[in-house]
């Protein structure tokens, strides 16, 4: 079973403007991470945000934590043409060591 | 430092077959994991190895099996394989254990069952 569930499934978007899509999940964890996956490929890590934090930025990357929500949000700006792919979070529970992934969002950006 | 691979990209098999799925580490990293990702889905924990043993394991039968060699390289063994294993077949390496250290993933080895 997974972890997290990502809203929306899909999303597209013009060149140049902000992408944002959300995380929930069920359990206590110990960080919440994001990946991006391009066109059924490798993953590669984005950003981890620990449960004591609210808030982490990465480049273009805003990432939020809500902890008494159970909730995330990963925001894109000024998107490119490059930012297509898709973005799963995974959650690292508390007193665990594997990661649940969930199903991702695919973010497909416009010219 | 050398990214982590896997060999091979693409693999197709038939039902009943066995496959033999290889990931090398990243240079310096102990650990090893296995991801199935379905079409659509997320990717899947299949099992952990550290040192050469295996860590902890989600929930596939026991015809998923591995190895982990002295020099942290790894192998996903699949037996008896069925319709449903069709999927990407992903291997992460880390340092240590730990869920809260970075894991670094290889670019998948696409498996096809007919």
């Amino acid at each position: 079973s997974q972890q997290g569930e990502e809203d929306p499934q899909a999303l597209s978007i013009q060149e140049g403007e902000n992408a944002t899509m959300n995380c929930s999940y069920k359990t206590s964890i110990n960080n919440l991470q994001w990946y991006r996956q391009n066109s059924g490929r490798g993953l590669v890590h984005l950003i981890l945000i620990r449960s004591n934090e609210r808030e982490k930025h990465s480049g273009r990357l805003r990432v939020t934590l809500d902890t008494s929500k159970k909730s995330s949000s990963l925001l894109i700006t000024a998107s490119r043409a490059a930012d297509t792919a898709s973005y799963f979070c995974a959650t690292l529970r508390s007193n665990d060591y594997k990661l649940s992934f969930g199903a991702g969002t695919t973010v497909t950006v416009r010219a | 430092e050398t990214g982590v691979t896997q060999s091979p990209t693409h693999l197709i098999k038939t039902r009943g077959q066995q496959v033999t799925l290889r990931c090398s580490s990243q240079s310096g990293h102990n650990t090893v994991s296995w991801y199935q990702q379905a079409l659509g889905q997320g990717p899947q924990f299949i099992f952990q190895y550290y040192r050469e043993e295996e860590n902890g394991r989600g929930n596939f039968p026991p015809r998923f099996s591995g190895l982990q060699f002295p020099n942290y390289s790894s192998e996903l063994n699949v037996n008896a394989l069925e319709l449903d294993d069709s999927a990407l077949y992903l291997c992460a390496s880390s340092w240590g254990t730990s869920g809260n250290n970075e894991q670094f993933f290889g670019p998948g080895t696409r498996l096809t069952v007919l």
